[in-house]
């Protein structure tokens, strides 16, 4: 069975700095997709990015951007340039490609950016 | 495009209570997801739909969960009778077809705060 492991529950991070969240996941399969998704305060489930197991590049969505390490199965999300409004939850996301109905979540890593 | 739609956004009902909620697609997605989110259990999913059939529902909880997809548009997640127990944030999602660009992303709906006292 797979899992997705998010070991840091609360992290911090000054406005404008870097911050970067981490990931684990376990799977026996070769093929999968991996997601990044934002839950703020009022709740709503929001893509932030997504990877291709397949894809050596790692993805990047403007401020952005994911360390994909297939071997070790790790999967970072980086935020550079941290704003206010990045203050969510954030949860990584497994998918298998041979079973694309289920995507399976970590447990989540709440963020607060300060001012 | 509207996104997922849901309704009711918040729902306080009594135990023993019926509760129906409902989820409105992204228009040409072919996938349709029901979550269950709580502190205790996360993000959990309950049943999906592919072409308004159901796939896999081993993550309904019970015999009083039932879902249903009438049409590609429309679907219902139902619980008779209601418990406190299953006082949760419910989310609907939707994805496209496996072949179409960001095939397999789910987007998802804002969510139904249910509260059963």
């Amino acid at each position: 069975a797979q899992t997705v492991t998010q070991s840091q529950p609360e992290m911090s991070v000054q406005e404008a700095e870097t911050v970067t969240l981490s990931c684990t996941y376990d799977t026996s399969e070769n093929n999968y997709y991996l997601f990044w998704y934002k839950q703020p305060p009022s709740r709503q489930m929001i893509l932030v990015i997504r990877q291709e197991a397949y894809k050596q590049q790692n993805a990047t969505e403007n401020r952005f951007s994911v360390n994909f390490q297939k071997a070790a199965k790790s999967f970072s999300l980086k935020i550079s340039d941290s704003q206010l409004g990045d203050t969510a939850m954030y949860f990584c996301a497994f998918m298998n490609v041979r079973n694309t109905g289920k995507l399976i979540f970590g447990q989540g890593t709440t963020l607060q950016v300060k001012p | 495009d509207a996104g997922v739609i849901q309704s009711p956004r918040h729902e306080v009902t009594e135990m023993g209570q019926e509760v129906t909620l409902r989820c409105k697609p992204i228009s040409g997605h072919d996938y349709l997801f029901w979550y269950r989110q709580t502190m205790m259990r996360g993000l959990e999913l309950l049943i999906y739909f592919n072409n308004n059939v159901p796939i896999d529902d081993s993550g309904m909880p019970e015999d009083r969960f039932s879902a249903k997809m009438p049409n590609a548009s429309f679907s219902t997640l139902k619980i008779q009778p209601s418990e406190p127990r299953d006082s949760a944030v419910y989310f609907c999602a939707s994805s496209s077809p496996p072949n179409a660009g960001g095939a397999d992303t789910q987007y998802f709906g804002p969510g139904t705060r249910l509260t059963v006292l």
